[in-house]
Protein backbone atom coordinates (compact mmCIF):
# COMPACT_ATOMS: atom_id res chain seq x y z
CA UNK A 1 0.00 0.00 0.00
CA UNK A 2 1.26 3.33 -0.57
CA UNK A 3 1.81 5.40 2.32
CA UNK A 4 1.77 9.42 0.86
CA UNK A 5 -0.27 9.28 -2.92
CA UNK A 6 -0.53 11.87 -4.68
CA UNK A 7 -3.27 12.74 -7.55
CA UNK A 8 -2.46 13.84 -10.43
CA UNK A 9 1.03 12.98 -11.48
CA UNK A 10 1.14 15.09 -14.21
CA UNK A 11 -1.35 18.34 -14.82
CA UNK A 12 -0.70 20.77 -17.48
CA UNK A 13 -2.95 23.70 -17.65
CA UNK A 14 -2.89 27.10 -19.02
CA UNK A 15 -1.89 30.26 -17.18
CA UNK A 16 -4.91 32.34 -15.20
CA UNK A 17 -6.50 28.34 -14.14
CA UNK A 18 -7.02 27.31 -11.19
CA UNK A 19 -6.62 23.86 -10.01
CA UNK A 20 -6.02 21.38 -7.14
CA UNK A 21 -3.40 18.34 -6.13
CA UNK A 22 -4.76 15.99 -3.60
CA UNK A 23 -2.86 13.97 -0.96
CA UNK A 24 -3.96 11.00 0.96
CA UNK A 25 -1.81 9.44 3.56
CA UNK A 26 -2.60 6.29 5.42
CA UNK A 27 0.07 6.27 8.29
CA UNK A 28 -1.96 7.30 10.81
CA UNK A 29 0.35 10.68 10.90
CA UNK A 30 -0.64 14.17 12.65
CA UNK A 31 1.30 16.52 10.28
CA UNK A 32 1.52 16.72 6.79
CA UNK A 33 3.46 19.31 4.55
CA UNK A 34 3.53 20.84 1.02
CA UNK A 35 7.13 21.49 -1.00
CA UNK A 36 7.56 22.57 -4.29
CA UNK A 37 10.65 21.10 -6.21
CA UNK A 38 11.81 23.69 -8.92
CA UNK A 39 13.56 23.57 -12.34
CA UNK A 40 16.99 24.18 -10.94
CA UNK A 41 15.76 20.95 -8.05
CA UNK A 42 15.85 22.52 -5.33
CA UNK A 43 13.00 21.61 -2.64
CA UNK A 44 11.45 23.79 -0.77
CA UNK A 45 9.03 24.04 1.89
CA UNK A 46 5.56 25.31 1.54
CA UNK A 47 3.15 24.75 4.43
CA UNK A 48 3.22 22.58 7.48
CA UNK A 49 -0.80 21.73 8.89
CA UNK A 50 -1.02 19.93 11.96
CA UNK A 51 -4.24 19.48 14.15
CA UNK A 52 -5.78 22.60 11.71
CA UNK A 53 -2.71 24.80 12.71
CA UNK A 54 -1.27 26.03 9.49
CA UNK A 55 2.45 26.85 9.44
CA UNK A 56 3.13 28.66 6.48
CA UNK A 57 6.54 29.81 4.65
CA UNK A 58 6.11 33.25 4.26
CA UNK A 59 7.46 33.20 0.69
CA UNK A 60 4.59 31.48 -0.54
CA UNK A 61 1.94 33.74 -2.31
CA UNK A 62 -1.54 33.66 -1.21
CA UNK A 63 -2.71 31.95 -4.36
CA UNK A 64 -1.73 28.94 -2.73
CA UNK A 65 -3.45 27.39 0.26
CA UNK A 66 -3.91 24.29 1.62
CA UNK A 67 -7.01 22.18 2.70
CA UNK A 68 -7.43 19.71 5.08
CA UNK A 69 -10.70 17.79 5.07
CA UNK A 70 -9.50 15.37 7.42
CA UNK A 71 -6.13 14.38 8.98
CA UNK A 72 -5.23 11.98 6.36
CA UNK A 73 -5.96 14.69 3.45
CA UNK A 74 -4.46 17.97 2.54
CA UNK A 75 -5.05 19.58 -0.61
CA UNK A 76 -3.02 22.19 -2.18
CA UNK A 77 -5.24 24.41 -4.15
CA UNK A 78 -3.89 27.48 -6.72
CA UNK A 79 -5.68 29.81 -8.05
CA UNK A 80 -5.04 32.26 -10.98
CA UNK A 81 -1.65 29.94 -12.24
CA UNK A 82 1.44 31.21 -13.34
CA UNK A 83 3.78 30.37 -15.43
CA UNK A 84 6.30 30.39 -12.47
CA UNK A 85 4.25 27.98 -10.45
CA UNK A 86 5.38 25.11 -12.92
CA UNK A 87 7.68 22.77 -10.83
CA UNK A 88 7.21 19.30 -9.35
CA UNK A 89 4.69 19.91 -5.80
CA UNK A 90 5.59 17.03 -3.14
CA UNK A 91 3.34 15.99 -0.51
CA UNK A 92 4.74 14.67 2.78
CA UNK A 93 3.21 13.85 6.39
CA UNK A 94 5.11 12.91 9.74
CA UNK A 95 3.91 11.28 13.20
CA UNK A 96 3.74 14.39 14.81
CA UNK A 97 4.88 18.32 14.86
CA UNK A 98 7.61 18.30 17.53
CA UNK A 99 10.22 16.42 18.71
CA UNK A 100 13.32 14.56 17.43
CA UNK A 101 10.36 11.61 16.00
CA UNK A 102 9.75 13.89 12.53
CA UNK A 103 10.61 11.87 9.92
CA UNK A 104 8.92 12.66 7.27
CA UNK A 105 7.33 10.67 4.57
CA UNK A 106 6.80 11.62 0.84
CA UNK A 107 4.91 11.36 -1.88
CA UNK A 108 5.52 10.67 -5.32
CA UNK A 109 4.96 13.91 -6.73
CA UNK A 110 3.04 16.02 -9.08
CA UNK A 111 4.65 17.57 -11.98
CA UNK A 112 2.96 20.66 -12.81
CA UNK A 113 3.47 22.46 -15.79
CA UNK A 114 1.74 26.03 -16.17
CA UNK A 115 1.17 26.90 -20.42
CA UNK B 1 19.20 27.54 11.05
CA UNK B 2 22.98 26.06 10.83
CA UNK B 3 23.80 26.33 6.97
CA UNK B 4 25.04 22.73 5.44
CA UNK B 5 28.09 22.67 2.84
CA UNK B 6 28.31 19.16 0.88
CA UNK B 7 30.06 18.48 -2.68
CA UNK B 8 28.10 18.95 -5.54
CA UNK B 9 28.62 15.16 -6.81
CA UNK B 10 30.54 11.76 -5.68
CA UNK B 11 31.27 8.73 -7.41
CA UNK B 12 31.55 5.41 -6.15
CA UNK B 13 32.05 1.64 -6.90
CA UNK B 14 29.16 -0.82 -6.33
CA UNK B 15 29.95 -3.05 -3.22
CA UNK B 16 32.25 -0.44 -1.50
CA UNK B 17 31.47 2.05 1.01
CA UNK B 18 30.27 5.60 0.06
CA UNK B 19 31.61 8.37 2.29
CA UNK B 20 29.25 11.58 2.01
CA UNK B 21 30.93 14.26 3.97
CA UNK B 22 28.65 17.21 4.88
CA UNK B 23 29.88 20.63 7.18
CA UNK B 24 27.82 22.34 9.23
CA UNK B 25 30.32 24.87 11.09
CA UNK B 26 27.80 26.89 12.41
CA UNK B 27 25.57 24.28 13.56
CA UNK B 28 24.21 25.08 17.77
CA UNK B 29 24.07 22.49 20.62
CA UNK B 30 20.26 21.91 20.24
CA UNK B 31 20.32 20.88 16.28
CA UNK B 32 20.05 17.79 14.62
CA UNK B 33 21.87 16.18 11.44
CA UNK B 34 19.01 14.84 9.43
CA UNK B 35 19.81 12.63 5.92
CA UNK B 36 17.15 12.30 2.97
CA UNK B 37 17.81 11.06 -0.56
CA UNK B 38 15.94 11.50 -3.79
CA UNK B 39 16.48 9.52 -5.97
CA UNK B 40 15.56 10.35 -9.58
CA UNK B 41 12.40 11.48 -10.14
CA UNK B 42 10.82 10.12 -6.84
CA UNK B 43 9.80 11.92 -3.53
CA UNK B 44 12.91 12.76 -1.01
CA UNK B 45 13.88 9.67 1.45
CA UNK B 46 14.38 9.44 5.04
CA UNK B 47 17.69 7.95 6.10
CA UNK B 48 19.20 8.48 9.48
CA UNK B 49 19.17 11.49 11.73
CA UNK B 50 21.28 12.43 15.10
CA UNK B 51 22.26 14.96 17.30
CA UNK B 52 25.84 13.78 18.93
CA UNK B 53 26.50 10.07 18.89
CA UNK B 54 27.05 8.01 16.08
CA UNK B 55 24.07 6.26 14.70
CA UNK B 56 23.47 2.96 12.67
CA UNK B 57 20.26 1.95 10.59
CA UNK B 58 19.36 -0.79 8.32
CA UNK B 59 20.24 2.02 5.37
CA UNK B 60 22.90 3.87 6.80
CA UNK B 61 25.51 4.93 9.63
CA UNK B 62 25.92 8.26 10.62
CA UNK B 63 29.21 9.40 11.83
CA UNK B 64 29.57 13.15 13.69
CA UNK B 65 32.36 14.61 15.13
CA UNK B 66 33.12 15.48 18.14
CA UNK B 67 32.83 19.26 17.80
CA UNK B 68 29.56 18.31 15.58
CA UNK B 69 31.16 20.95 12.83
CA UNK B 70 30.96 18.43 10.44
CA UNK B 71 29.16 14.78 9.75
CA UNK B 72 29.20 11.79 7.40
CA UNK B 73 26.83 9.46 5.84
CA UNK B 74 28.36 5.91 5.14
CA UNK B 75 26.39 3.57 2.76
CA UNK B 76 28.50 0.27 3.65
CA UNK B 77 27.99 -1.60 0.18
CA UNK B 78 26.75 0.79 -2.51
CA UNK B 79 24.57 -0.29 -4.83
CA UNK B 80 23.28 0.63 -8.30
CA UNK B 81 20.02 1.40 -6.83
CA UNK B 82 21.80 4.04 -4.28
CA UNK B 83 22.40 6.41 -7.19
CA UNK B 84 20.51 9.39 -5.69
CA UNK B 85 20.82 13.03 -4.74
CA UNK B 86 21.91 13.06 -0.55
CA UNK B 87 20.60 15.93 1.28
CA UNK B 88 22.25 16.82 4.70
CA UNK B 89 19.82 19.21 6.90
CA UNK B 90 20.31 20.62 10.35
CA UNK B 91 17.40 21.39 11.98
CA UNK B 92 15.94 21.92 15.65
CA UNK B 93 13.74 19.07 16.75
CA UNK B 94 10.24 21.62 17.32
CA UNK B 95 7.91 22.78 15.63
CA UNK B 96 9.66 24.68 13.11
CA UNK B 97 12.06 22.08 12.54
CA UNK B 98 9.84 20.02 10.92
CA UNK B 99 9.90 22.51 8.39
CA UNK B 100 12.64 20.95 6.11
CA UNK B 101 14.92 23.01 4.66
CA UNK B 102 16.65 21.21 1.16
CA UNK B 103 20.14 22.37 0.50
CA UNK B 104 21.31 21.57 -2.78
CA UNK B 105 23.10 17.94 -1.93
CA UNK B 106 25.19 15.45 -3.01
CA UNK B 107 24.51 13.86 -6.24
CA UNK B 108 26.08 10.08 -5.61
CA UNK B 109 26.86 7.72 -9.08
CA UNK B 110 27.09 4.32 -7.97
CA UNK B 111 28.91 2.50 -10.83
CA UNK B 112 29.39 -0.88 -12.46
Amino acid sequence: DTAVSQTPKYLVTQMGNDKSIKCEQNLGHDTMYWYKQDSKKFLKIMFSYNNKELIINETVPNRFSPKSPDKAHLNLHINSLELGDSAVYFCASSRGLAGIYNEQFFGPGTRLTVL
Amino acid sequence: DAKTTQPPSMDCAEGRAANLPCNHSTISGNEYVYWYRQIHSQGPQYIIHGLKNNETNEMASLIITEDRKSSTLILPHATLRDTAVYYCIVRVADNAGNMLTFGGGTRLMVKP
